[in-house]
């Protein structure tokens, strides 16, 4: 099976910067994604990683860990519409894709 | 192109009843997923479809959670008797392979609604 941990909330300022963690544990390691989920709506696609380093789309970038079973996103110069919840997804060798429990943050003004 | 189409979008029925989701996923598309979502227990993978062909339904709850997909373009979640306890939402999701070019990130469907009285 997979775990996969990350902290229920971050609150920061805009303008800033804030660091989503994510650990995990799977059998079988087949990518890392990252999606953003605002109130009331589906999941959207951020980030992926499948080998390790920093992936830079924009203000938002996704750095991994294979070996540490580490992941983490960066989201640069907050804004108002980047409150939501961040989802760390891990997808194992059958393509299965758990998700984590998500990670509110609140952009505050 | 359009994405993913559920329906019905929200549904209010009563324990006992059944209830029936429906799911078109992109064309083209392999995989498919269904998701439930919940405040408490956030997003499970319910089962997962390869080319129509179930794959892993361990995260089916119970004996009154059925999915099938009958076709390319068409899936279905049954619950039958229906219990206030399943009231959540329910996404659908649909990717490409690996094999097939891309990252094979999941593509979401606006998800049904289900309240169970």
């Amino acid at each position: 099976g997979q775990n996969i941990d990350q902290p229920t909330e971050m609150t920061a300022t805009e303008g800033a910067i804030v660091q989503i963690n994510c650990t995990y544990q799977t059998s079988g390691f087949n990518g890392l994604f990252w999606y953003q989920q605002h109130a009331g709506e589906a999941p959207t696609f951020l980030s992926y990683n499948v080998l390790d380093g920093l992936e830079e789309k924009g203000r938002f970038s996704s750095f991994l860990s294979r070996s540490k079973g580490y992941s983490y996103l960066l989201l640069k110069e907050l804004q108002m519409k980047d409150s939501a919840s961040y989802l760390c997804a891990v997808r194992d060798r059958d393509y299965k894709l758990s998700f984590g429990a998500g990670t509110t943050v609140t952009v505050r003004a | 192109d359009a994405g993913v189409i559920q329906s019905p979008r929200h549904e209010v029925t009563e324990m006992g009843q059944e209830v029936t989701l429906r799911c078109k996923p992109i064309s083209g598309h392999d995989y498919l997923f269904w998701y439930r979502q919940t405040m408490m227990r956030g997003l499970e993978l319910l089962i997962y479809f390869n080319n129509n062909v179930p794959i892993d339904d361990s995260g089916m709850p119970e004996d009154r959670f059925s999915a099938k997909m009958p076709n390319a373009s068409f899936s279905t979640l049954k619950i039958q008797p229906s219990e206030p306890r399943d009231s959540a939402v329910y996404f659908c999701a649909s990717s490409l392979s690996l094999g097939q070019g891309g990252t094979g990130e999941l593509f979401f469907g606006e998800g049904s609604r289900l309240t169970v009285l």
